[in-house]
């Protein structure tokens, strides 16, 4: 299993607190992912990062921030939590962000549930 | 805009038997197209991962195709055991560049699936 942890695992905040995951990976791959998965939805891109203090937006990004200071961490601030971010946020991580074979797969950590109230 | 559809939602077969799982996309330019496994409270966990120029993968009781033209493909799993209980995730690698130079996956919802002992 790739080495992709994330922290912490679970968490119940309140609305308009601000709240940041994180993940961190052993790997040194160079690009790295974050995702919510909500039933009925799917899992749908928040934002990545292509390389240190290089991060771009996803399809779902609004109301979310994201950090890369070093290659091993990739954080996910949510500056004023809403009850519609609940949800379960995975990271992943890749070599590469380009098409091609086994070298730009994508690999999952075990996801955090956040709980919004 | 991909949009990536899996039928059946859900899926009860018992143990020993063969099965299908379908994925389709809409728009069938793809880079490649990655089948994964999501156990319960876990991360993703990639299975197989087909190249564009590809028609198959296998990986011991697993086998992927690709149809590009039909924007379809299918994960065949033989000999179906309990231990397959788990929702089976496809996610294809768009051709569309993001601003940052990188190609995104889209997901489907997935098919739970059931394996009866």
């Amino acid at each position: 299993d790739a080495g992709i942890t994330q922290s912490p695992r679970h968490k119940v905040t309140e609305t308009g607190t601000p709240v940041t995951l994180r993940c961190h990976q052993t790997e040194n791959h160079r690009y790295m992912y974050w995702y919510r998965q909500d039933p009925g939805h799917g899992l749908r891109l928040i934002h990545y990062s292509y390389g240190v203090k290089d991060t771009d937006k996803g399809e779902v990004s609004d109301g979310y921030s994201v950090s890369r200071s070093k290659t091993e961490d990739f954080l996910l601030t949510l500056e004023s939590a809403t009850s519609s971010q609940t949800s379960v946020y995975f990271c992943a991580i890749s070599e590469s962000g380009l098409a091609g074979g086994p070298l730009y797969e994508q690999y999952f950590g075990p996801g955090t549930r956040l709980t919004v109230t | 805009k991909q949009e990536v559809t899996q039928i059946p939602a859900a899926l009860s077969v018992p143990e020993g038997e063969n099965l299908v799982l379908n994925c389709s996309f809409t728009d069938s330019a793809i880079y490649n197209l990655q089948w994964f496994r999501q156990d319960p409270g876990k991360g993703l966990t990639s299975l197989l991962l087909i190249q564009s120029s590809q028609r198959e993968q296998t990986s011991g009781r697993l086998n992927a195709s690709l149809d590009k033209s039909s924007g379809r493909s299918t994960l065949y799993i033989a000999a179906s055991q309990p231990g397959d209980s788990a929702t089976y995730l496809c996610a294809v690698k768009n051709p569309q560049l993001t601003q940052a130079g990188s190609y995104q996956l889209t997901f489907g919802k997935g098919t739970k699936l059931s394996v009866i002992p």
